[in-house]
Parts: structure tokens; sequence; C-alpha cells
């Protein structure tokens, strides 16, 4: 079965500051790869998803995550974080084959200090 | 309005009360889902519908129980609510194409006392 890793629950950045968060999956196969981000009161929002082609892939709000097959991670990064980046973020791992299961991680809560 | 609607956003119950909890969507997709959210342990899935004549019980569904009385929407119960069933509850819907990727509602905040 598929598994995620996040191994830090909270990281705290400066604004302007760079940020990567950390993911590392266990499947037995080239997995659907995805970033969601939850901010207070509201539900998750894709941020990107890796599933085939380049592994360096871009998404929305300046955020890009590369894929490394050898380290089985899907780490996420932004060059300059602004304050309204303040909130969770969940990687995910979907099989792609038949029911495409969605396993979460337990997700990173990013604060952003001025 | 949004395509992935949740109500009520937030309810407080008390031990034994039965509870449902609505989710419509207008994206027009064939598969929901139901996700439970506790801090730490991120996201897992309850129940999901790939039609609305299929229901399928995801890796915590003791409980809980659905119902897809269109394709538009699911519905989450708590026959007897129970303390330990105090969470954040995402509705989710997907196309089943490609990566399958999930657009899920707004949650629904519920505390039993």
């Amino acid at each position: 079965a598929q598994s995620v890793t996040q191994p830090d629950i909270h990281i705290t950045v400066s604004e302007g500051a760079s940020l990567e968060l950390r993911c590392n999956y266990s499947y037995g196969a080239t997995p659907y790869l995805f970033w969601y981000v939850q901010s207070p009161g509201q539900g998750l929002q894709l941020l990107l998803k890796y599933f085939s082609g380049d592994t360096l892939v871009q998404g929305i709000k300046g955020f890009e995550a590369e894929f490394k097959r050898s380290q089985s991670s899907f780490n996420l990064r932004k060059p300059s974080v602004h304050w309204s980046d303040a909130a969770e973020y969940f990687c995910a791992v979907g099989m792609n084959t038949g029911f495409q299961k969605l396993v979460f991680g337990t997700g990173t809560r990013l604060l952003v200090s001025p | 309005d949004a395509d992935v609607t949740q109500t009520p956003r937030n309810r407080i119950t008390k031990t034994g009360k039965r509870i449902m909890l609505e989710c419509s969507q207008t994206k027009g997709h064939d598969r929901m889902y139901w996700y439970r959210q506790d801090p730490g342990l991120g996201l897992r899935l309850i129940y999901y519908s790939f039609d609305v004549k299929d229901i399928n019980k995801g890796e915590i569904s003791d409980g809980y129980s659905v119902s897809r009385q269109a394709q538009a929407k699911f519905s989450l119960s708590l026959e007897s609510a129970i303390p330990n069933q105090t969470a954040l509850y995402f509705c989710a819907t997907s196309d089943g194409l490609g990566a399958n990727v999930l657009t899920f509602g707004a949650g629904s905040r519920l505390t039993v006392l």
C-alpha cells in the first residue's frame, strides 16, 4: 500500500525567504503525486500535480515541485514566500491503476514571520 | 457559488445524537468522497462512491454511513455520535480521469460533546 511522509510538522520562514517542504512517498510503481494547500477555514486547494513527463512541475501561486524517483521524494518549493502563503500543506500520493486512491500525508503547517 | 458545497459548516452535538452532513456539487463529477481530518493525522477516507449505485467503504468507515441520493448529492451520517468523531469532515469530487484530481468542499467542523 502506498504511504506518504511529511517529516516537518511546522516550519517558520521569514517573508521573502525561500521555502522547501519535504515529502517522501512509498509506492511500488510510478505514482501520481499532489500538493494541496489548506488555508484557515477553507477546503483543500490543488497547488500542483505530477503524473508523467517533466519531473519539475509548476503550480499556482508561484510554487513548484520536483519528482525525484531515486529519493522517492516530491518536495515543494517557492523562491520567495509571502505572508499569504501561511497555511497547511498536504502532500498526497495516488496509484496510477485501478481506483487511484489518494493517500495524504499528515501535513506541514507553514508560518511566515515578518 | 462553490463547486462543492457542504452543510452545515459547523455543528455541535451531544453523544448519542444522529447527525447528517450533506454535500452537493455542480462539477458534474461521478465520483464523490468523504474524508475526515484530525490534527497530526492528515486526511483519512471514510466512504467513496463512483456513481449513484456504487458505495464503498474507506479506511475508517466504522460508525458512519452514507447515502448517494443523486449524482450531485452525497450525505454522511453518524447514527450515534461519539466524542472521538469530533473532527473536520471534507467532501470531495473527481471525474476519475487521468490523475483523478480531487475538488474539495470547505469542510464541516463537527464537535461531539
